[in-house]
């Protein structure tokens, strides 16, 4: 499995944009890049996924430079209820879904 | 579909009592993960099925813990005896693929406590 470093903590403000990256130095050719979020008292929720470049849905934008190395999860314009854990994940060879320490995010009013 | 259902959602137990936690994973869905979070340890993968066999289950901590898919729609969980330290929060998830890339979907959860 690719080894992921995401920092520990970040805040922010409601309004603002929020970057949260993730670095994969190992990554394989084949591999995505795979987030998941997680709210107070709940489970882990897949928001987004990708391979290279950008990928865009309802929740988050995914940015991928052209090296793979890393990712940025981009959350735009956050409000209090995107408060969570967000995890990065990456890398394939096996069954096992492995969740490392996440990102715990606080947005404050 | 009503997504993983865990039940029940809360268990409060005396140390040495048995606990059974359960789990119905969403139809269709051919693998099936048990979590264990805590502040300290985070998630912590337990045992993953695929299509009701046992794959690994090297993250079960102890003997104590074991758990078993008889078909395709149900998985418990059990803990023989229980200890103050199992207090958590167990999460149960399903996804139609395994690995990293699978987007896997969880249960509720059900927290543990035992006093």
């Amino acid at each position: 499995l690719a080894k992921t470093t995401q920092p520990i903590s970040m805040d922010s403000y409601e309004g603002q944009e929020v970057n949260i990256t993730c670095s994969h130095n190992n990554i394989a050719t084949n591999d995505y890049i795979t987030w998941y979020q997680q709210f107070p008292s709940q489970g882990p929720r897949f928001i987004i996924q990708g391979y290279k470049t950008k990928v865009t849905n309802e929740v988050a934008s995914l940015f991928i430079p052209a090296d793979r190395k890393s990712s940025t999860l981009s959350l735009p314009r956050v409000s209090l209820s995107d408060t969570a854990v967000y995890y990065c994940l990456v890398g394939e060879g096996t069954d096992k879904l492995i969740f490392g320490t996440g990102t715990r995010l606080q947005v404050f009013p | 579909d009503a997504g993983v259902i865990q039940s029940p959602r809360h268990e409060v137990t005396e140390m040495g009592q048995e606990v059974t936690l359960r789990c119905k994973p969403i139809s269709g869905h051919d693998y099936l993960f048990w979590y264990r979070q805590t502040m300290m340890r985070g998630l912590e993968l337990l045992i993953y099925f695929n299509n009701n066999v046992p794959i690994d289950d090297s993250g079960m901590p102890e003997d104590r813990f074991s758990a078993k898919m008889p078909n395709a729609s149900f998985s418990t969980l059990k803990i023989q005896p229980s200890e103050p330290r199992d207090s958590a929060v167990y999460f149960c998830a399903s996804s139609t693929w395994g690995g990293q890339e699978a987007e896997a979907f969880f249960g509720q959860g059900t927290r543990l406590t035992v006093v």
